[in-house]
């Protein structure tokens, strides 16, 4: 079983659809929980940071955790045809980066 | 644009030529990252920087050699590299190990 699994995709929808992105894990000792957005030939951009677990939102993104679970999720709504990327999610513990995951990302088409 | 900056952007080289790659941020961040994207595939971490010194090098081999010349510079030498190792290397930067990581848009190198 890998450490983080994700949904490769693609996944598509339509403009305006509400997206849905989650990400289950095996290490208890996660902690630390992001969203990245990567688009074609460019570096990955932070979107979402949560500590521990509960609810963050920021615009029209919203970052779930639920620890019990092992289970994340990125919420996005309204979506339009420039959130067309690649999104990864990562974790980590709290051993002094000794132990940074990334998910294997998910490919996410908006169409128009 | 990112506040982490990567030079070249696109470099082709010969399996004999000596090159380095360069990364800079100033954010005031304590710790430095390389990592090595395939494509369709998540960034894989090569080494850590924490306060200039060697925190972790994920058994890289030694034709790669990174280097830190001070909090805001990054550097990675590269020599006699083989055609697997073409991929787009990513430098990023936290403000100490565990927080969230910030990425540059990496340098595209192609091994002839």
């Amino acid at each position: 079983q890998k450490e983080v699994e994700q949904d490769p995709g693609p996944l598509s929808v339509p403009e305006g659809a509400i997206v849905s992105l989650n990400c289950t894990y095996s290490n208890s000792a996660f902690q630390y929980f992001m969203w990245y957005r990567q688009y074609s030939r460019k570096g990955p951009e932070l979107l979402m940071y949560t500590y521990s677990s509960g609810n963050k939102e920021d615009g029209r993104f919203t970052a779930q955790v639920d620890k019990s679970s092992k289970y994340i999720s990125l919420f996005i709504r309204d979506s339009q045809p420039s959130d067309s990327a690649t999104y990864l999610c990562a974790m980590s513990d709290d051993n002094y980066g000794q132990n940074f995951v990334f998910g294997p990302g998910t490919r996410l088409s908006v169409l128009p | 644009d990112t506040e982490v900056t990567q030079t070249p952007k696109h470099l082709v080289m010969g399996m004999t030529n000596k090159k380095s790659l360069k990364c800079e941020q100033h954010m005031g961040h304590r710790a430095m990252y390389w990592y090595k994207q395939k494509a369709k595939k998540p960034p894989e971490l090569m080494f850590v920087y924490s306060y200039e010194k060697l925190s972790i090098n994920e058994s890289v081999p030694s034709r790669f050699s990174p280097e830190c010349p001070n909090s805001s510079l990054l550097n990675l030498h590269l020599h006699a590299l083989q055609p697997e190792d073409s991929a787009l290397y990513l430098c990023a930067s936290s403000q100490v190990l565990d927080q969230p990581q910030h990425f540059g848009d990496g340098t595209r190198l192609s091994i002839l």
